[in-house]
């Protein structure tokens, strides 16, 4: 069975802050890991990655893949309180003659709280 | 604009009764996903459609039914199988081919069935 384990669960922290949030997997047939953004209502993309180590980076957000290792992290520096969210890490690994079929497997999420 | 719509946003229902989910995609995404989130759990799949009048259970399929008859829309039957329906239902979509993508949720529609 696919299995997605995000740490810590929740996280306080206050604005300017620098956080790392984990994400660790078990899948066959791995094709790709995401991140997502979720405030209160739909999931927003933030990244998805699927060479080891080749960091993303959008403004204050990274994250970088160890596909040896089996693990994902997200970075947040400088954090604002906008950036109080959950925080989803999904990996994709169902796939038939090369074709994915998009079945995700997500962790629980990190609940990130920042105070101003 | 191109996206994902969820009707409706709050649904109140009685046990015992069935239900339908909307979701509606303009995206001409050829595949489409129903996902189910609980607190303090992350989503877990329910059904997927990969193509027109074809679609896979997921990991909870028990309780829900759904049809893919049109490219743009995946409703979801709650029914009253289902033991516990109170949830909040994700639909999201992507573009299907042998390249990875992401998906696109729609913003969700929160079920309490009392």
């Amino acid at each position: 069975e696919d299995k997605v384990v995000q740490s810590p669960l929740s996280l306080v922290v206050h604005e300017g802050d620098t956080v790392t949030l984990n994400c660790s997997y078990e899948v066959t047939n791995f094709r790709s890991l995401l991140w997502y953004k979720q405030e209160k209502k739909a999931p927003t993309f933030l990244f998805m990655l699927t060479s080891s180590g080749i960091e993303k980076k959008s403004g204050r957000l990274s994250s970088i893949l160890d596909k040896k290792e089996l693990f994902s992290i997200l970075n947040i520096t400088a954090t604002q309180t906008g950036d109080s969210a959950v925080y989803l890490c999904a990996v994709d690994a169902g796939f038939l003659g090369g074709t994915s079929y998009g079945k995700l497997t997500f962790g629980q999420g990190t609940i990130l709280t920042v105070h101003p | 604009d191109g996206g994902i719509t969820q009707s409706p946003k709050y649904l109140f229902r009685k046990e015992g009764q069935n239900v339908t989910l909307s979701c509606e995609q303009n995206l001409n995404h050829d595949a489409m996903y129903w996902y189910r989130q609980d607190p303090g759990q992350g989503l877990r799949l329910i059904y997927y459609s990969q193509i027109v009048n074809d679609f896979q259970k997921g990991d909870i399929a028990e309780g829900y039914s759904v049809s893919r008859e049109k490219k743009e829309s995946f409703p979801l039957t709650v029914t009253s199988a289902q033991k516990n329906p109170t949830a909040f239902y994700l639909c999201a979509s992507r573009q299907q081919g042998a390249g990875v993508y992401e998906q696109y949720f729609g913003p969700g529609t929160r079920l309490t069935v009392t």
